[in-house]
């Protein structure tokens, strides 16, 4: 079947690393996002990756998935205010399955 | 270059109403996705249209249809609005379907 489990909350200090977490079921995903919504607005695409790689970084992000254990994280380094939002994570199985987010609170 | 556009931007309709959406892909992309994404929860996918016709399509009943036109814009049509149909409606367009951008989306309310 086609699931998407990711944590509810996580709240971390301005300029400490935040990890949010997912985990997908279906093993022919080809793609795996990570989409940023803030109040009230669509989704902005931040990073993605093969399903054949392992590591993926983009300035301050930083993606690593274990296909094995079909574990993806995003890691966001000096993490800032204006990153607070809820983060999505989603498989391509063809169609976008999308986990139910994880809000992200940065304290100051 | 325009992103994804959505129009209206927000709709009040009674139970029963018909209501159609709109969306403008991206410059350069031909297949646009629509979801529904429901107060607290993640986007559910409705359906794809890609080249003029649905080519998936999610678990929604047959009162959700769509079209896309020859310049690639596209509509969602409900019909038989339900309590339970309101929510955000997004719009993501994408060429060949990999990385798919959103539109800002229709927040429809039924009353």
């Amino acid at each position: 079947g086609e699931d998407v489990e990711q944590s509810l909350f996580l709240s971390v200090r301005e300029g400490d690393s935040s990890v949010i977490n997912c985990t997908y079921t279906d093993s022919s995903s080809t793609y795996l996002y990570w989409y940023k919504q803030e109040p009230g607005a669509g989704l902005q695409l931040l990073t993605y990756i093969f399903s054949n790689m392992d590591m993926k970084q983009d300035q301050r992000l930083t993606v690593l998935l274990n296909k094995k254990d079909k574990h993806l994280s995003l890691r966001i380094a000096d993490t800032q205010t204006g990153d607070s939002a809820i983060y999505f994570c989603a498989e391509k199985a063809g169609k976008l399955i999308f986990g139910q987010g994880t809000t992200l609170q940065v304290k100051p | 270059d325009a992103g994804v556009t959505q129009s209206p931007t927000h709709l009040i309709k009674t139970r029963g109403q018909q209501v159609t959406l709109r969306c403008s892909p991206k410059s350069g992309h031909d297949t646009v996705s629509w979801y529904q994404q429901a107060l607290g929860q993640g986007p559910q996918f409705i359906f794809q249209y890609y080249e003029e016709e649905e080519r998936q399509r999610g678990n929604f009943p047959d009162r959700f249809s769509g079209h896309q036109f020859p310049n690639y814009s596209s509509e969602l049509n409900v019909n038989a609005l339900l309590l339970g149909d309101s929510a955000l409606y997004l719009c993501a367009s994408s060429w060949t379907g990999n990385e798919q951008y959103f539109g800002p989306g229709t927040r429809l309310t039924v009353t």
